[in-house]
């Protein structure tokens, strides 16, 4: 049981380049979401999923975008990266919205540097 | 002022000592993570509370629904337990929840 396993775990990007971090997770929930986490400030959320094909906003989407098209997986795109965008992120699933009655399951981040 | 409050922000003790870190937040709420951050690591979950008590080894969490505001304890603290420690509410608002983060708590046990 590997719970959540993002990749890459550092990416140096140039200013105007695209990547994609990837998310798999191998408990079978529903919830998934990508975070990322800037120096002094709590995580902010980018995007969620309530399942395979469903996607919303988080608070911070611009300059991203996401897919799921099965349960396991929901990767994050990063389009024209830009400076701001020099953060790390971080995917988590749960079972339940929130993590409410139960754990969130958290990856060990990729560390994104855009020059 | 964030809805979620963490005290305080940097915290250094001599091993052995009993560790307090506090999240206080401002509105309803229907669970209360704690989690633990290594440096350049990923992030691991604690606890989940939505009332009273639970412990794990040494860790111990509280949570106060009436006064909002829940604590964190570590008891005979040691340099393993250095990381950042972070609160996040399930903070309820018009029939819609959202997972608020603290700014976390940095803790130093000095052996």
């Amino acid at each position: 049981n590997a719970g959540v396993t993002q990749t890459p775990k550092f990416r140096i990007l140039k200013i105007g380049q695209s990547m994609t971090l990837q998310c798999t997770q191998d408990m079978n929930h529903n919830y998934m979401y990508w975070y990322r986490q800037d120096p002094g400030m709590g995580l902010k959320l980018i995007y969620y999923s309530v399942g395979a094909g469903i996607t919303d906003k988080g608070e911070v989407p611009n300059g991203y975008n996401v897919s799921r098209s099965t349960t396991e997986d929901f990767p994050l795109r990063l389009e024209l990266a830009a400076p701001s965008q020099t953060s790390v992120y971080f995917c988590a699933s749960s079972y339940s919205w929130g993590g409410g009655g139960n754990t969130i399951y958290f990856g060990e981040g990729s560390w994104l540097t855009v020059v | 002022k964030n809805e979620v409050e963490q005290s305080p922000q940097n915290l250094t003790a001599q091993e052995g000592e009993f560790i307090t870190i506090n999240c206080s937040y401002s509105v309803g709420i229907s669970a209360l993570h704690w989690l633990q951050q290594h440096p350049g690591g990923g992030i691991v979950s604690l606890f989940m509370l939505s009332s009273g008590k639970k412990k794990h080894g040494r860790l111990i969490a509280t949570i106060n629904i009436q006064e909002k505001h829940s604590s964190l304890h570590i008891t005979a603290s040691h340099p393993r337990d250095s990381a950042v420690y972070i609160c996040a509410a399930l903070i309820s608002n018009f029939g819609n929840e959202k997972l608020t983060f603290g700014t976390g708590t940095r803790l130093t046990i000095i052996p």
